[in-house]
């Protein structure tokens, strides 16, 4: 069965840091996102993507954040200058088209565990 | 804005039937679903509704009324792998596809 990849699993980085987390997404899916995960808490959603360009970004997506798809199967979020409040669990996610729109499904991938000192 | 709110914690025993509810407000709707997450992994899709009513899928099914802003999630016949935390979620009516979470509700199913 096709899913979403995520590399690297765990990354621990120095605060002030860049650090540019990459995801595969399903083969077919034309719609990826980005959400996060603080320890404990509910997943928030960060930017979605479509197209080849941003199409819906949350208030915690700043400058510092970027994403990037920069061939035909990857996808990337950077963040330029990390800081403490960035550590987080990053899951990367897409979905298919369908008529009208995006599927309902989202297929998440493993998520990369950051860790900001 | 959309808020979503479900229980926290939830403990059942294995074979039973348990219930967790979803209430949301939302500025505009277009459907709920459900995933379910093992400690701190992926959340995988379970099931999703858009129109009022009750999908089944197996072992899990859910249900919306949209004129109450309420929806949940049953699971039968519980087996220990049930185990998790399980998160509703609304899409935004953006048609970006972003996906609203609550906090989740983490069950625990006791032999």
């Amino acid at each position: 069965e096709p899913e979403v990849t995520q590399t690297p699993s765990h990354q621990v980085t120095q605060m002030g840091q860049e650090v540019i987390l990459r995801c595969v997404p399903i083969s077919n899916h034309l719609y990826f996102y980005w959400y996060r995960q603080i320890l404990g808490q509910k997943v928030e959603f960060l930017v979605s993507f479509y197209n080849n360009e941003i199409s819906e970004k949350s208030e915690i997506f700043d400058d510092q954040f970027s994403v990037e798809r920069p061939d035909g199967s990857n996808f990337t979020l950077k963040i330029r200058s990390t800081k403490l409040e960035d550590s987080a669990m990053y899951f990367c996610a897409s979905s298919e088209y369908l008529a009208g729109g995006t599927s309902h499904e989202q297929y998440f991938g493993p998520g990369t565990r950051l860790t900001v000192t | 804005g959309q808020s979503l709110e479900q229980p926290s914690e939830v403990t059942a025993v294995e074979g039973a039937i348990v219930q967790i509810n979803c209430t949301y407000q939302t500025s505009g709707f277009y459907g709920l679903s459900w995933y379910q997450q093992h400690d701190g992994g992926a959340p995988t899709f379970l099931s999703y509704n858009g129109l009022d009513g009750l999908e089944e899928t197996g072992r899990f099914s859910s249900f919306l009324s949209r004129s109450d802003s309420y929806g949940y999630l049953l699971l039968q016949e519980l087996q220990m792998k049930d185990s998790a935390s399980y998160f509703c979620a609304v899409r935004d009516p953006s048609n970006t596809g972003k996906l609203i979470f609550g906090q989740g509700t983490t069950l625990q199913v006791k032999p």
